[in-house]
């Protein structure tokens, strides 16, 4: 069936440094793909997506793209921010039953002054 | 404000007491669910329903049931719940096969501790 691959964290880093959170997948065809964040207490908000092979999505700085060939979908940013420690869930459409969303495991970030 | 809203956020219960969790969204959606977070295993797909009346099993629905006789509320049910279910529950609603193109909205979540 489809499914997540996400690297574990925690990933610490310090305020302006570069971050990598790694993605994979497997499924059939090509699926939208999508990053979702969750800050402390609250629930996911989508953070960015992309809908076919080659694409990439973009919001708050921090972006990813679609590459059929490594079935990879990793989240970079190149600047981080204390306010972007959160976990991050890398997710895609299972093709076994409509609008259902597969999630990976999350990583979660924390970023030091 | 379009929104899903569920309650309570916490709740702490005793093994064998029944209780709902509610969710309502005001986006006119069809397709709403409800997932399980716990560390290490991510999101789980408790169940689902993509319009009024119409319900099924997600990955993981042992222990819980649904109803959807309204297209805004999803209420999630716990007949008798027992220590296992403890975890952090979430409700997420979108468009009718628009989840697969635009993902979904979440509730801020309900953390349930079950002693």
């Amino acid at each position: 069936g489809d499914s997540v691959t996400q690297m574990e964290g925690p990933v610490t880093l310090s305020e302006e440094a570069f971050l990598t959170i790694n993605c994979t997948y497997t499924a059939t065809g090509y699926p939208s793909l999508f990053w979702y964040v969750q800050y402390p207490g609250e629930g996911l908000q989508l953070l960015l997506k992309a809908t076919k092979a080659d694409d990439k999505g973009s919001n708050k700085g921090f972006e990813a793209t679609y590459r059929k060939e490594t079935t990879s979908f990793h989240l970079e940013k190149g600047s981080v921010q204390v306010s972007d420690s959160a976990v991050y869930f890398c997710a895609l459409p299972s093709n076994c039953s409509g609008d259902k969303l597969t999630f990976g495991t999350g990583t979660r970030l924390a970023v030091r002054p | 404000e379009a929104q899903v809203t569920q309650n309570p956020r916490y709740l702490i219960t005793v093994t064998g007491k029944k209780l709902t969790v509610t969710c309502s969204q005001n986006m006119n959606h069809e397709y709403m669910s409800w997932y399980r977070q716990d560390p290490g295993l991510g999101l789980r797909q408790i169940y689902y329903s993509m319009n009024v009346e119409v319900t099924d099993k997600g990955d993981v629905p042992e222990g819980y049931k649904v109803s959807r006789k309204e297209k805004r509320n999803f209420p999630l049910i716990l007949e008798s719940p027992s220590p296992n279910q403890t975890s952090l529950y979430f409700c997420a609603s979108t468009p009718t096969s628009s989840g697969t193109l635009n993902g979904y909205t979440f509730g801020s979540g309900t953390r349930l501790t079950v002693v």
